[in-house]
């Protein structure tokens, strides 16, 4: 199979601070990761590329001076929400390809920002 | 328009009863298509990928892809009350969006004992 772990599965912080959220790839390699985020009763939306070795790519619209992205290793992709404010809190999830297994996601991190 | 059409639902069915599922999309880009199943407050969990036109199943769950018409469904046989959460369609374009799936709103499926 394909396992993608994430942690933390949820965390509260307090607005001006800022939260690492981790993405490990756990029986497989991934040169890139994707990040997510979902706002309640809404779908996932993509806001960036993680790649290995390389500066992320960031869709139209994220800031990515807010949510630094780093992948350092192949097996690590790394989410940080720099100066949280209470409109960053939602739910992220990361997710990455295993060849015919398709994209595999891992549990996702609830954030929440007082 | 959105790219990727779902009625979010929800839809309630009876424990053994088929559920039904679709989603239409309006890019002809498209060449792969997935269906995920989602617990709230979980990540999504894989449930079929296929890429042709056709039927593709896998126990209990049939996927069917129409391209022609751009139209794709998921059938769940059997259904039980764990099979109770939202089901996402997602779609995905190779040529120049390699890993950026875009995915339907999501269908709530409630399946009552």
């Amino acid at each position: 199979g394909a396992v993608v772990s994430q942690h933390p599965s949820w965390v509260i912080c307090k607005s001006g601070t800022s939260v690492k959220i981790e993405c490990r790839s756990l029986d497989f390699q991934a040169t890139t990761m994707f990040w997510y985020r979902q706002f309640p009763k809404q779908s996932l939306m993509l806001m960036a590329t993680s790649n290995e070795g390389s500066k992320a790519t960031y869709e139209q619209g994220v800031e990515k001076d807010k949510f630094l992205i780093n992948h350092a290793s192949l097996t690590l992709s790394t989410l940080t929400v720099t100066s949280a404010h209470p409109e960053d809190s939602s739910f992220y999830i990361c997710s990455a390809n295993k060849g015919n297994y398709g994209y595999t996601f891992g549990s996702g991190t609830r954030l929440t920002v007082v | 328009q959105k790219e990727v059409e779902q009625d979010p639902g929800p839809l309630s069915v009876p424990e053994g009863a088929i559920v039904s599922l679709n989603c239409t999309y309006s890019n002809s880009a498209f060449q792969y298509f997935m269906w995920y199943r989602q617990y709230s407050r979980k990540g999504p969990e894989l449930l079929m990928y296929t890429y042709s036109s056709g039927n593709k199943e896998d126990g209990r769950f049939t996927a069917q892809v129409d391209k022609s018409s751009k139209y794709i469904s998921l059938f769940i046989r059997d259904s039980q009350p764990s099979d109770s959460a939202t089901y996402l369609c997602a779609m995905e374009r190779t040529t120049d969006s390699w890993g950026k799936l875009q995915f339907g709103a999501g269908t709530q499926v409630v399946v009552t004992p």
